[in-house]
């Protein structure tokens, strides 16, 4: 059962454009969700996230938008540039008080921004 | 402080052979993780510490692996047996859950390969 989804395994844009991730999740327990950011052979390295009683958290180039009703959550780099070519994982979690705060993770986007 | 480091980096062993991998999270990290990650899919999650408690152990994690954090710093997670099936990247993080965080800051992973 995938409970967090990013169904495009890949994405391709201009430099300068926008680039647009997205990411569809299933369960209601979910309040917290997170992008990462992976190059090859290394660990996926932190980007931003987002509580689920906001739904919209900015970090300079990078927006993330939560929509609750629909589960989605979408970033948004912008202007996209060749060095944010990368996997971005979308991941989510339960923040309540006494779990684990394991990551749920999706299976991906490679995203490649062309000069 | 430089972040959570993974030892080895690399591991080529034969099948049936035990190997052990270190993980040195962030030092002021009370929560530390241990994922996998095969081609094509995001981090899984594995077994979690607070502290020097193991807390919670996923079920993809058989009887022929093993975690231990002593003294609530570093981590070994050990494979006994090991199958081709184990071939993979093994992720660890390590979060505080402070301030209303929850993001949890990976290695660069060790990359097992079972021959």
């Amino acid at each position: 059962d995938q409970q967090v989804k990013q169904n495009s395994p890949s994405l391709s844009v201009q430099e300068g454009r926008i680039s647009i991730l997205n990411c569809d999740y299933t369960n209601s327990m979910f309040d917290y969700f997170l992008w990462y950011k992976k190059y090859p052979a290394e660990g996926p390295t932190f980007l931003i996230s987002i509580s689920s009683i906001k739904d919209k958290n900015e970090d300079g180039r990078f927006t993330v938008f939560l929509n609750k009703s629909a589960k989605h959550l979408s970033l948004h780099i912008v202007p996209s540039q060749p060095g944010d070519s990368a996997v971005y994982f979308c991941a989510a979690t339960s923040a309540i008080s006494g779990n684990t705060g394991k990551l749920i993770f999706g299976q991906g986007t490679t995203l490649q921004v062309k000069p | 402080d430089t972040g959570v480091s993974q030892n080895p980096r690399h591991k080529i062993t034969k099948r049936g052979q035990n190997v052990t991998f270190r993980c040195d999270p962030i030092s002021e990290h009370n929560r530390l993780y241990w994922y996998r990650q095969t081609l094509g899919q995001g981090p899984e999650f594995l077994t979690y510490f607070q502290n020097e408690a193991q807390l919670e152990k996923s079920r993809l994690l058989s009887d022929r692996f093993s975690a231990e954090r002593p003294k609530g710093s570093f981590s070994t997670l050990e494979i006994q047996r090991t199958e081709q099936g184990d071939s993979a990247m093994y992720l660890c993080a390590s979060s505080s859950h402070s301030g209303g965080n929850y993001e949890q800051y990976f290695g660069p992973g060790t990359r097992l390969t079972v021959t």
